[in-house]
């Protein structure tokens, strides 16, 4: 069973500050990395993708990948409460026939 | 902007009856997913075509859900017969040839089953 783990939370962040989401995989295979964000009653939203070790960044967003230790994380600075949202973290295992496994979910509240 | 466009956004149905979903994916992408996402839960796949051939059904209880895509644009998903259990949202996905894992989704169809 291919995994993603992600902590539940809510991930509580004053306005203005760092909201720092880690997302942990189980298979040494996994080939790319994705995060989604999804507000209450709406559909997943693409806003990052990682493929290769190290640091992306776009915009408030990085991405972060290591492959070694199998986490990935996803970095918001100077957060607004329009980033209070569930971010989703997703997996492609080439064991898996390269198809996407979505971990839980973190769920992020920016308080004003 | 291109969307994935999904119907009908809700829908409720009593226990033991026939529901249909509809999808069309964004112009041009030739990967179209079903996905069903439990409360509190991330998305799991059902069913991936790949033009109008099913690539994965692995995860589609096969005895209930049916999926087609004839003509390798829009997909219909079927339950029949509904149960408690079905009720969630059921999303649906795309993905052009040359990015097949950066899937968008539509907004998805909420089922409740009673």
């Amino acid at each position: 069973q291919k995994e993603v783990e992600q902590n539940s939370g809510p991930l509580s962040v004053p306005e203005g500050a760092i909201a720092s989401l880690n997302c942990t995989y189980s298979d040494r295979g996994s080939q790319s990395f994705f995060w989604y964000r999804q507000y209450s009653g709406k559909s997943p939203e693409l806003i990052m993708f990682i493929y290769s070790n190290g640091d992306k960044e776009d915009g408030r967003f990085t991405a972060q990948l290591n492959k070694a230790s199998q986490y990935v994380s996803l970095l918001i600075r100077d957060s607004q409460p329009s980033d209070s949202a569930t971010y989703l973290c997703a997996v492609t295992f080439k064991a898996a026939g390269n198809k996407l496994t979505f971990g839980g979910g973190t769920r992020v509240l920016v308080k004003p | 902007e291109a969307e994935v466009a999904q119907s009908p956004r809700y829908k409720i149905t009593e226990k033991s009856q026939a529901v249909a979903f509809w999808c069309d994916p964004i112009s041009g992408h030739a990967t179209l997913y079903w996905y069903r996402q439990i409360l509190g839960q991330g998305p799991e796949l059902l069913v991936q075509f790949q033009d109008e051939s099913v690539v994965d059904d692995s995860q589609l209880p096969k005895d209930r859900f049916s999926a087609e895509r004839l003509k390798g644009v829009d997909s219909t998903l079927k339950i029949q017969p509904a149960e408690l259990g079905d009720s969630a949202m059921y999303l649906c996905a795309s993905s052009s040839r040359t990015s097949v894992y950066e899937q968008y989704f539509g907004p998805g169809t909420r089922l409740t089953v009673t």
